[in-house]
């Protein structure tokens, strides 16, 4: 099994500033790692597929890169509708998630 | 447009059965791996269980292992899963998933173990 560590738990922050997510992967995953965007009551959002493809309709301010074990998902400008949780999914050997990270308005 | 509609949650005494169906359609089914997804309240998404494209191979968390069994029928488009000997920590919303670069979910499907 995959372990997929994320990092912060929670990250404060105010809208216009820049947030950074890491998740670490036990072994290498290549490039198929994905980011999901989840608000509460809803099903998770795909927003970055195989670690750097933005999927269909998600703004320009979202974008993720790494590869191997080490990937990160970086937001430019926080817009109030991004405050969420966001997780990383790797589907190399079957499934596996990460923790998640809070990111909170500070 | 891809969708997936989950169906068969419920509440359950600890101990009993229940089955979860998921219908397919937007997509070649016989294409894609599925899996079940789930999440308790509050808490992180868990992996359940997938099931390969003809059902050859199959993976469950340890979690469940033994408990759960995942099947689909291509000829129908569904994706099951079949929960004996339920906990009251299988409690959670179960989401049906189709595979691949660009993944897809469904609404989920509630499920409470409790006496």
């Amino acid at each position: 099994e995959i372990v997929l560590t994320q990092s912060p738990a929670t990250l404060s922050l105010s809208p216009g500033e820049r947030a950074t997510l890491s998740c670490r992967a036990s072994q290498s995953v290549s490039s198929y790692l994905a980011w999901y965007q989840q608000k509460p009551g809803q099903a998770p959002r795909l927003l970055i597929y195989d670690a750097s493809n933005r999927a269909t309709g998600i703004p320009a301010r979202f974008s993720g890169s790494g590869s191997g074990t080490d990937f990160t998902l970086t937001i430019s400008s926080l817009e109030p509708e991004d405050f969420a949780i966001y997780y990383c999914q790797q589907r190399s050997n079957w499934l596996s998630f990460g923790g998640g990270t809070k990111v909170e308005i500070k | 447009e891809v969708q997936l509609v989950e169906s068969g949650g419920d509440l359950v005494q600890p101990g009993g059965s229940l089955r979860l169906s998921c219908s397919a359609s937007g997509f070649i089914f016989t294409h894609y791996s599925m899996h079940w997804v789930r999440q308790a309240p509050g808490k992180r998404l868990e992996y359940v269980s997938g099931i390969s494209t003809n059902g050859d191979s199959t993976y469950y968390a340890d979690s469940v292992k033994g408990r759960f069994t995942i099947s689909r029928d291509n000829s129908k488009n569904t994706l099951d899963l079949q929960m004996t000997s339920l906990r009251p920590e299988d409690s959670a919303l179960f989401y049906c998933v189709k595979d691949g670069r660009i993944t897809s979910w469904g609404q989920g499907t509630l499920v409470t173990v409790s006496s």
